[in-house]
């Protein structure tokens, strides 16, 4: 059981807009930042978003982060097969006094 | 650029511990906190704990107190994570990840590639 509440699937079809939620606490998301991770199968989580809606450099502008009281969201527009991962949410926790990861979404492109 | 390598895949018994290696380059060691993060076969991923290169302090999750061993060795820009008392949930990959920024609240930016923990009799 997860801190962090991600829905366990997602999909859409090439060049849609698809949105991933993650819903958690005023002890966590309600407080603190928020990041996101790709994972492409069977390799290390790759940094998408970070403070809540911050870009690295070299992640393309087809991904944006947003911040809503407790809940967060991870927009992908122009969907592209590549995108085809599992997707997942982080914050620090005050309460537990660490980190925590959603469940994960896995993301497949129709 | 930022590399972390780490050491390669272990099998151990339950009850016993298991040592994993990350050696960084490519930034000044020192600067950034590093996480270690597990993920068990078909699961999500886990936060363990956080180690501090410059002076060595660490925080762990409240799950792996007493368990869990993190440390550094600055001449070989290297941390370690040890993990004691193994039982079969503790097969996972576990991941060394380094902050992005160069500040204590920032969360992991930067992964090594994982090393595999198998536990089994």
């Amino acid at each position: 059981q997860s801190v962090l509440t991600q829905p366990p699937s997602a999909s859409g079809t090439p060049g849609q807009r698809v949105t991933i939620s993650c819903s958690g606490s005023s002890s966590n998301i309600g407080s603190n930042y928020v990041y996101w991770y790709q994972q492409l199968p069977g390799t290390a989580p790759k940094l998408l978003i970070y403070r809540s809606n911050q870009r690295p450099s070299g992640v393309p502008d087809r991904f944006s982060g947003s911040k809503s009281g407790a809940s967060a969201s991870l927009a992908i527009s122009g969907l592209r097969s590549e995108d085809e991962a599992d997707y997942y949410c982080a914050a620090w926790d005050d309460s537990l006094s660490g980190w925590v990861f959603g469940g994960g979404t896995k993301l497949t492109v129709l | 650029q930022v590399q972390l390598v780490q050491s390669g895949a272990e099998v151990k018994k339950p009850g016993a511990s298991v040592k994993v290696s990350c050696k960084a380059s490519g930034y000044t060691f020192t600067s950034y906190y590093m996480h270690w993060v597990r993920q068990a076969p078909e699961q999500g991923l886990e936060w363990m704990g956080i180690i501090n290169p410059s002076g060595g302090s660490t925080s762990y999750a409240q799950k792996f107190q007493g368990r869990v061993t993190m440390s550094r060795d600055t001449s070989t820009s290297t941390v370690y994570m040890e993990l004691s008392s193994l039982r079969s949930e503790d097969t996972a990959v576990y991941y060394c990840a380094r902050g992005l920024i160069a500040v204590a609240g920032s969360f992991a930016g930067y992964w090594g590639q994982g090393t595999l923990v198998t536990v089994s009799s």
